[in-house]
């Protein structure tokens, strides 16, 4: 079964400072796996994804994921923070027939 | 970029009545839509797997005979709460499968917020 884990329910950072969230992954094939975002009173917005292509994955707003197979990682970056990037993020892992398996959340805090 | 429309945005309903929620694909043709629930600062949870032309899957848990889905058209699904209860308040949220172009892509609905009383 494919799953995913995100390790932070909520990660506080400074503006202009970098940004990690982390993600692990479970999955009995080479796997898709995405990051979502949802603003408060938003709809999901798709942020990036990697489908077995680099596993560098450059995404919007500054973001980037590395798919690490050994350590089972998909960890979502960003250089600097945004006060706008205050939000849910959510590691995503695809499953057969193309629904998609959620992860719990993180929500991302950024102080002035 | 392809759009996913969800009616209402919110509704709000008495306890024992049914409410339901339209996805639409807005530029594109879905042969599968999803239904997922979102409860308050939770994550999305997969309700069903909506099927143009047949009939919908759903997943361990989910009463289909309470949560009836209808994909009568490529463009078109519907997600019927019947006898809502105040338990059945949650975000409801779809999504649509555009297989066109070679790639697969899924785009997501705003959402619906159903609050029973």
């Amino acid at each position: 079964a494919q799953s995913v884990t995100q390790l932070d329910s909520h990660v506080s950072v400074s503006e202009g400072t970098p940004v990690l969230l982390r993600c692990n992954y479970s999955s009995s094939y080479s796997p898709s796996l995405f990051w979502y975002v949802q603003h408060p009173n938003k709809g999901l917005q798709l942020l990036l994804k990697y489908t077995s292509a680099a596993t560098l994955v450059k995404g919007i707003n500054g973001f980037e994921a590395e798919f690490k197979k050994s350590e089972t990682s998909f960890h979502l970056t960003k250089p600097s923070a945004h006060m706008s990037d205050a939000a849910e993020y959510f590691c995503v892992v695809s499953r057969s027939g193309y629904a998609l398996n959620f992860g719990k959340g993180t929500s991302l805090l950024v102080t002035p | 970029g392809a759009v996913v429309s969800q009616h209402p945005s919110w509704v709000i309903c008495k306890s024992g009545t049914s409410v339901k929620i339209e996805c639409r694909s807005l530029d594109f043709q879905a042969t599968t839509m999803f239904w997922y629930r979102q409860f308050p600062k939770q994550s999305l949870m997969l309700m069903a797997t909506s099927n143009e032309g047949s009939k919908a899957t759903y997943e361990q848990g989910v009463e289909k005979d309470k949560f009836l889905i209808n994909h009568a058209s490529l463009t078109l699904s519907t997600l019927t709460v019947t006898s809502a209860h105040p338990e059945d308040s949650s975000f409801y949220i779809c999504s649509a499968r555009d297989s066109g172009g070679g790639e697969v892509k899924q785009y997501f609905g705003p959402g619906t917020r159903l609050t029973v009383l």
